[in-house]
Parts: structure tokens; C-alpha cells; sequence
């Protein structure tokens, strides 16, 4: 499967711990995105990277959020201190340079913050 | 900046009958996605439209793209049960600070096809 991939689907903490999130995306993209999907809303942007670069960064993203792209390649997507509001899916995207801005959707991973 | 705003927010048609999803938006922008979302399940890319006047068909789907009057829609056309979904239009816009190509969502449209 040559698709986007994420690491884990599902992940259950308890309030106050770290968690790490893992994307791989479409081997020949060169752009990656980090979204937040809540329930019931459409998935809002939070980060991009082209490259290894991190190029933007929303308000949405808290001093508690980091993101990494090692290489180029997968990227990472840590959260620190999680608090309940936290709780969301957290869907990477990835896309080419070239041509139009058609973004290819990861399965996501589901943060249940207790 | 940019809003998105789909409607209706939610739709119960029954099988067979025909419906139409619209999808509006604040700022001027040429291209236009819409996305399928399974319940739990990521983002599948239904249509990219790139221009005024833009039509795409796929099977029960089409969708249609009016820059001038920034609407997009999605028509349904004989609906069945397997449609039920949550369909996403996303606004392609330029970003001033950064020049980056970024896309905004819309709250979505949860459709019910009930048999």
C-alpha cells in the first residue's frame, strides 16, 4: 500500500502524559500536514512542512505541540502535558509540490485523553 | 478570513430520491475539494474542481464549482443506502504571510440514505 500511513490508530492516555504521534507519508510527496479533527467539524490545519522544513505553524498549535520531519521523510507529532480538551483525531496529510495542492488524508490517530 | 459554510448540516433522504449539498465561501479562490469521511475513518478525495464552471461526475455524485458566485455543490442523483457518509467541501486558497496553498474546511454534511 502506497498511501499515508499513521502510527497509532488508537491512542487512550491519561491527562498530564506525553504522547507521539507517527506519519509516513506518500513516498513521493515533499509536503506533509498535521490537522485536528473534532467531532461533528471539518479537520482544522495545524502544522506544514516541506521538506525537513517546518514552514508554518497555526494558533491552534500550544507551546505543549512539536512537530518533527527528520530527513524529509515521516514526520512526528508530539504532544506534551495532554489535557482533555486535546482529545481529537489528529489526521497527517501529504501532497506534491508540483501541480495542484490535491492533499492525500492518513488513516488518523483517535487521542482519547482521560 | 476565509469561511466555509456547508448546508444542510445533516440529511435524511431516502433511497432513490435526489438531493444537492452546498458548499459557500467568503474569499475568491479557483479550486475546490470534496471529501468523503466514514464514520472513524480518514478523508477520501471525491472530486478536485480547478476552475469556473468545473463539472465532475462520479457514478450517483456530481459536483460543480461557481468561482463568481464562490459555491461549490454536490448533487446526488438515485441515492442508496451506501452513500451515507460526511462530505467535506475544502477551499483552496493562498495563503498572503507565506504564499502557501492551504485548504479550509467546511463543517461537513452528515447524509442518511435510509432504505
Amino acid at each position: 500500500d502506497t498511501g499515508v500511513s499513521q502510527d497509532p490508530r488508537h491512542k487512550i492516555t491519561k491527562r498530564g502524559q506525553n504522547v507521539t504521534f507517527r506519519c509516513d507519508p506518500i513516498s513521493e510527496h515533499n509536503r506533509l500536514y498535521w490537522y485536528r479533527q473534532t467531532l461533528g467539524q471539518g479537520p482544522e490545519f495545524l502544522t506544514y512542512f516541506q521538506n525537513e522544513a517546518q514552514l508554518e505553524k497555526s494558533r491552534l498549535l500550544s507551546d505543549r505541540f512539536s512537530a518533527e520531519r527528520p530527513k524529509g521523510s515521516f514526520s512526528t507529532l508530539e504532544i506534551q502535558r495532554t489535557e482533555q480538551g486535546d482529545s481529537a483525531m489528529y489526521l497527517c496529510a501529504s501532497s506534491r509540490t508540483r501541480g495542484y495542492n490535491e492533499q492525500f488524508f492518513g488513516p488518523g490517530t483517535r487521542l482519547t485523553v482521560l | 478570513e476565509l469561511k466555509v459554510e456547508q448546508n444542510p448540516l445533516f440529511l435524511s433522504m431516502q433511497e432513490g430520491k435526489n438531493y444537492t449539498i452546498y458548499c459557500n465561501y467568503s474569499t475568491t479562490s479557483d479550486r475546490l475539494y470534496w471529501y468523503r469521511q466514514d464514520p472513524g475513518k480518514s478523508l477520501e478525495s471525491l472530486f478536485v474542481l480547478l476552475s469556473n464552471g468545473a463539472v465532475k461526475q462520479e457514478g450517483r455524485l456530481m459536483a460543480s464549482l461557481d468561482t463568481k458566485a464562490r459555491l461549490s455543490t454536490l448533487h446526488i442523483t438515485a441515492a442508496v443506502h451506501d452513500l451515507s457518509a460526511t462530505y467535506f467541501c475544502a477551499v483552496d486558497t493562498i495563503k498572503g504571510d507565506t504564499g502557501r496553498r492551504a485548504l479550509t474546511f467546511g463543517s461537513g454534511t452528515r447524509l442518511q440514505v435510509q432504505p
